[in-house]
This record gives structure tokens, C-alpha cells and sequence, in this order.
């Protein structure tokens, strides 16, 4: 069965940073993978995606994440974090033949002035 | 934006009772999930749907039912709602493997 585990609950950076955000799963075959940000209130918006190809994935709002088969990773960075990307953060694994994902238990990430 | 939609947004009721929940979509996805979300547990899956009349448990289904008799809406149906089922419960369709979510409704069971 495929997992996903993301070791952080909370992290707090300050705006400006850089962020990282980790995410390791768990799947025999070569996983799609996902993540997804939630703002307070609202639903899943999903940020990037990785199928194939290329292991460096750019995002919406200036997020990348970087497939890393050797390490059953795919952590999700951003160069700037900003005021406005404080939220929660998923990642989620699926595969081919199948539409349904596994999520994580999320990250919530806060930014401090 | 996906066009999906669920009804309630809010719902309070109380233990016992029966409550369905509606999610609905405007571009005929043959796919369609329900989620709840709890703080520490993420989203976890509890139906989800591969076509009309075509539904499959997911991790966390008992206590849930679910319907699909036209392509637009799926419905969760929680025959006798309890305590634990208080909680935030998210549709989703999929398209080419990309999952995308509905607004969310948040159920209080008191």
C-alpha cells in the first residue's frame, strides 16, 4: 500500500526565507506525486504535480519541488516565502491506473514579519 | 476552477439523525471522491465513485453511504450521525489523474 508521510507539523519562517518543506512516500513503482496548499477555510488548491521526466517540477506562485527516487522523496521549496503563502501543505501520492491519492497528515506553515 | 460545489457549507445537527451531504460538478468527471479532514490525519478517503451507480469504499467508510444516480452529483449520506463524524468533509473529481476539490462543508454533530 502506498504512504506518505511529511515529518513537519508546524514550521515558521520568516518572510524572505527560504522554505522546504518535506515529504517522503512510500510505493513500490514510480509514484505520481502532488502537492496541494490550503488557505484557512478553504479547500485543496493544487500547486504541482510529478508524472514523469523531468525530477525538478515548477509550480504555481513560485513553488518547485524535486523528485528524488533514492530518498522516496518529493520536497516542495520556494525560494521567498511571502505573507500571503502561509497555509496548510499537502502532499499526496498516486499512481498510474489508479485515481486515487494518498495524502499526508499536512504542514502547517506560518511566516512572521 | 473545476465546478464543483457542495451543499451545505455549514451543517449542525445531532446525534442520530441522518444527514446527506451534496457535491455537484458541471463537467461530467467520471471520477468523484468524499474526504473528511481532521486535524493530525490529513485528508482520508472515504467513497469515492468511477462512474453512475459505480462506488467503492475508501479508507474510513463505515458510518458512510453514498449515491451516484447522474453524472453531476455525488451524494454522503450518514445514516446515524455521530460525534466522531463531526469533521470537515471535502468532493473531489479527478481529470488525468489531477485531483481537484470542492469548497468543503464542515458537519458538527453535537
Amino acid at each position: 500500500a502506498q504512504s506518505v508521510t511529511q515529518p513537519d507539523i508546524h514550521i515558521t519562517v520568516s518572510e524572505g526565507a527560504s522554505l522546504e518543506l518535506r515529504c517522503n512516500y512510500s510505493y513500490g513503482a514510480t509514484p505520481y506525486l502532488f502537492w496541494y496548499v490550503q488557505s484557512p477555510g478553504q479547500g485543496l488548491q493544487l500547486l504541482l504535480k510529478y508524472f514523469s521526466g523531468d525530477t525538478l517540477v515548477q509550480g504555481i506562485k513560485g513553488f518547485e519541488a524535486e523528485f528524488k527516487r533514492s530518498q522516496s522523496s518529493f520536497n516542495l521549496r520556494k525560494p521567498s516565502v511571502h505573507w500571503s503563502d502561509a497555509a496548510e501543505y499537502f502532499c499526496a501520492v498516486g499512481r498510474l491506473g489508479n485515481e486515487k491519492l494518498t495524502f499526508g497528515t499536512g504542514t502547517r506553515l506560518t511566516i512572521i514579519p | 476552477d473545476a465546478g464543483i460545489t457542495q451543499s451545505p457549507r455549514h451543517k449542525v445537527t445531532e446525534t442520530g439523525t441522518p444527514v446527506t451531504l451534496r457535491c455537484h460538478q458541471t463537467e461530467n468527471h467520471r471520477y468523484m471522491y468524499w474526504y473528511r479532514q481532521d486535524p493530525g490525519h490529513g485528508l482520508r478517503l472515504i467513497h469515492y465513485s468511477y462512474g453512475v451507480k459505480d462506488t467503492d469504499k475508501g479508507e474510513v467508510s463505515d458510518g458512510y453511504s453514498v449515491s451516484r444516480s447522474k453524472t453531476e452529483d455525488f451524494l454522503l449520506t450518514l445514516e446515524s450521525a455521530t460525534s466522531s463524524q463531526t469533521s470537515v468533509y471535502f468532493c473531489a473529481i479527478s481529470e488525468a489523474n489531477e485531483q481537484y476539490f470542492g469548497p468543503g462543508t464542515r458537519l458538527t454533530v453535537t
